[in-house]
């Protein structure tokens, strides 16, 4: 079972936009900063977005990250059937003195 | 250009080590904190380590630890992942990954490809 909750998946029609859900507590979330990673099989996660909604350099504004009390998004808009991979978002957890990630989202463009 | 390497992957049985390398290129180790992080089959990300930028500083997941232990060398560019007393719960693609600072807990920027790790009898 995963420190941080995300859905298990969740899908959309290319051209839309999907919401993915990250959830914590205060001694991670709460008072650390938020990263979201792609990770497609076969290769090494890539970073998405770091300090909750900074995008990493390179990444298409069409992702974008908000943080708000001990919960985090990650908004994907105008979908591609290349963005189909899994999601994961993560964190410091003081209390645990360890990264943690959350359990992934599947992302499945229609 | 920044790379990361990893090696050492490998079909080990249960009870035995194995060593895990991380070779970096294009920046300087010491200025930064490194993590190792791993995905098993069916599974989630798992972080498992971080040593600081400094070699001062390691901290590790509660499944690993008194088990696994991270280092480097400094002149060879490498980044070490020890592991002991091997379960099959290990079985993972293993990889390191660059923070984006010196600091410990911050996003990990750039990941390598991945080691596979097969604990079995």
């Amino acid at each position: 079972q995963s420190v941080l909750t995300q859905p298990p998946s969740v899908s959309a029609a290319p051209g839309q936009k999907v919401t993915i859900s990250c959830s914590g507590n205060n001694s991670n979330i709460g008072n650390n900063f938020v990263s979201w990673y792609q990770h497609l099989p076969g290769t090494g996660p890539k970073l998405l977005i770091y300090d909750n909604d900074k995008p990493h350099s390179g990444i298409f504004d069409r992702f974008s990250g908000s943080k708000s009390g001990t919960s985090a998004t990650l908004d994907i808009s105008r979908l591609q059937t290349g963005d189909e991979a899994d999601y994961y978002c993560g964190t410091w957890d003081t209390s645990l003195s360890a990264a943690v990630f959350g359990g992934g989202t599947k992302l499945t463009v229609l | 250009q920044v790379h990361l390497v990893e090696s050492g992957g490998g079909v080990v049985q249960p009870g035995r080590s194995l060593r895990l390398s991380c070779q970096v290129s294009g920046f300087n180790l010491t200025k930064y904190a490194m993590s190792w992080v791993r995905h098993a089959p069916g599974k989630g990300l798992d972080w498992v380590a971080v040593l600081s930028y400094d070699g001062t500083k390691m901290f590790y997941a509660n499944s690993v630890r008194g088990r696994f232990t991270s280092s480097r060398d400094n002149f060879k560019n490498t980044l070490y992942l020890q592991m002991n007393s091997l379960t099959t719960d290990d079985t993972a693609v293993y990889y390191c990954a660059r923070t984006f600072t010196s600091n410990w807990t911050d996003a990990l920027e750039i990941w390598g490809q991945g080691t596979l790790v097969t604990v079995s009898s």
